[in-house]
């Protein structure tokens, strides 16, 4: 099955900066590598995603960029802003299983 | 769409009573999961069906766990006798993986043993 780990599990920023959290997966097959955001009391929800046929993808101010090489992908966030505070979820697909296996999280708190 | 929905939101009973938690996917749909979150644990996949069939039950943790998808719009999961140690949040998630692997949540059930 897919081992992953996620670093770190906590962070805290301030408003503006950036932050960067990464995600390393065991399955050498996998070729879809999305990223979750679950705000309190909900269930998470995907923010970006991608696939193994580009290394990076931006969307306004979160971007994902992927190292097929060495196994891992990240979710960098600018311009931080209150609302981005939640946990972050990496969930790299287990081929084997053809379904997402989901990182340890990763709280993210922006003080304003 | 209204997207996934679970109920109940909230589930409290005692050690030993049996527990339904329910899911209606979102329509379309042909892949359902469950997933239990815990402090402890994070995010763990117990079960997913594709076409109404259970696929992958590897992530079941006992016999006390059973999961049901009678029909493409709604499916259960049964916890009897529930425990103590089965106290999370039950997620239930869809996907249509001929769209892409997206999985959609639902607001999940909290449920506590007492």
């Amino acid at each position: 099955g897919e081992n992953v780990e996620q670093h770190p599990s906590t962070l805290s920023v301030q408003e503006g900066d950036s932050a960067v959290i990464k995600c390393t997966y065991s399955d050498s097959a996998s070729n879809y590598f999305p990223w979750y955001k679950q705000e309190l009391g909900k269930g998470p929800q995907l923010i970006i995603d991608i696939r193994s046929n580009v290394g990076e993808k931006k969307d306004q101010r979160i971007a994902v960029t992927l190292n097929k090489t060495a196994k891992h992908f990240s979710l960098h966030i600018t311009e931080t802003q209150p609302e981005d505070s939640a946990v972050y979820f990496c969930a790299p697909l287990d081929t084997g299983r053809r379904a997402l296996t989901f990182g340890s999280g990763t709280r993210l708190q922006v003080q304003p | 769409d209204a997207g996934v929905i679970q109920s109940p939101r909230h589930e409290v009973t005692e050690m030993g009573q049996e527990v339904t938690l329910r899911c209606k996917p979102i329509s379309g749909h042909n892949s359902l999961f469950w997933y239990r979150q815990t402090m402890m644990r994070g995010l763990e996949l117990l079960i997913y069906f594709n076409n109404n069939v259970p696929i992958d039950d590897s992530g079941m943790p006992e016999d006390r766990f059973s999961a049901k998808m009678p029909n493409a719009s709604f499916s259960t999961l049964k916890i009897q006798p529930s425990e103590p140690r089965d106290s999370a949040v039950y997620f239930c998630a869809s996907s249509f993986p001929l769209r892409g692997t997206e999985a959609f949540f639902g607001q999940g059930t909290r449920l506590t043993v007492v």
